[in-house]
Order: structure tokens, then sequence, then C-alpha cells
């Protein structure tokens, strides 16, 4: 049972290159959730998947994009990436799908990422 | 807008001694609190969570009290142990947002 795992674990990309970021989960949660953390600011969610086959946006979703897969896999991608986006990205699930911010999220181990 | 905030960056306590980490809101209508703790290199580990309808809560070695009338709560760590050592941060919305705080970095001396 290995929770949540995230690849890769570091990148650095150049202005204007494009990457997606992988997320999955083996315990079976209905619910997944894309976040950045960036110094002095507390974790901001990009994008969530309430159930298998929804996304909503959160609180900064320009310039990303996200697929929910299967139940299991959550990806993001950036298409053109800039250097505002340098960030550390972490990728959580929680198991309901209604209500979804009132119960534990169990965050993967996180992606650095470099824009230059 | 909606914030979260912890009321110091870094806090240092002896092992063995309580630790209390604290954290104010600005949301009234936020009826859901949480804390996590993050180890460097690592993703955030929920440690507890409480409601507002409750005033404290109690766990293993940990308790989160709000006190919603100053929209504050508190995380309280007893007897700290080194493996305690992390930046703990608290999160508050409710059902469909939650805001998290940016974190008080706890440090154990021995």
């Amino acid at each position: 049972n290995a929770g949540v795992t995230q690849t890769p674990k570091f990148q650095v990309l150049k202005t204007g290159q494009s990457m997606t970021l992988q997320c999955a989960q083996d315990m079976n949660h209905n619910s997944m959730y894309w976040y950045r953390q960036d110094p002095g600011m507390g974790l901001r969610l990009i994008y969530y998947s309430a159930s298998e086959g929804t996304t909503d946006k959160g609180e900064v979703p320009n310039g990303y994009n996200v697929s929910r897969l299967n139940k299991r896999e959550f990806s993001l991608r950036l298409e053109s990436a800039a250097p505002s986006q340098t960030s550390v990205y972490f990728c959580a699930s929680s198991q309901r799908a209604s209500g979804f911010s009132y119960n534990e999220q169990f965050f993967g181990p996180g992606t650095r990422l470099t824009v230059l | 807008g909606e914030s979260v905030g912890l009321h110091l960056p870094t806090l240092s306590v002896q092992e063995g001694d309580n630790s209390i980490i604290n954290c104010a809101y600005s949301n009234s209508a936020s009826d859901y609190f949480i804390w996590y703790k993050q180890e460097s290199g690592k993703g955030p580990q929920f440690i507890i969570d409480i409601r507002s309808n409750m005033d404290k809560r109690q766990g293993q070695r940990v308790t989160v009290l709000l006190n919603k009338t100053v929209k504050h709560l508190s995380l309280q760590i007893a007897a700290t142990q080194p493996g305690d050592s992390a930046v703990y941060f608290c999160a508050g919305g409710t059902a469909s947002k939650l805001t998290f705080g940016t974190g008080t970095r706890l440090q154990v001396t021995l």
C-alpha cells in the first residue's frame, strides 16, 4: 500500500516547455487534488476531482489542465511553462466525494518544479 | 479575502516540554479545521481535525482547541519529542473550500 505517489520528484523546464505531472493513489479514494506550495504562502488548490469523471477549478487554475484518467490517477499538465509556475506541487486524495473538504486528505511526496 | 495564518514562523521548545502552535482565521463561516505536519522534503501529513461545533478535540499527544469567538485555534503537543520537529500548519474552511496557513516551524532542542 504505497498511498499517494507522484512522478517525477524533480523537474527543470525552460519557459514555454510543456510537461505532465503524474499522480496515483491506491486507497480507492474518490477525490483527488492538485496543490502548489510556494515560500511564504499556504497550499493553494489548483484543480480537484471530486469523483471519477469530474474535474473542477480550484483557487489558481490558470496555466494548468488536469485529467482524471481513472479512479486511481489524476494528472496535471503545464502546456507552456512560465517562471511563475516554479513551485512544489502536491497531489492529494481523500475518501469522500461530497463535502470533500470535510475529510482527511492524504498527500504525495511532491514534485519540485523549476522553470527557467 | 479569506486568510488563515499562524502567529509565529518558528517555535523552539525543549524535548519533553509541551508545544503550543497558534493559528488565526478570518472567515467566520469556516466550520472545519485541520492541522497538518510537514517534514522536510515530504508532503503534509494529517494530525487532527475539529468541527466548529466542538471546542476541543484530543488525539494521541495532541490537542486542538478552537475559540470561535476570537477565530483562533491552537495545536498543543504534549511531551514534545525530536520526531515532532517539522512545519505545522492549519487549514480552515467549509465543505468545498479550504484555506491553508503558511506554517510554524517547530524546532525541538535536546
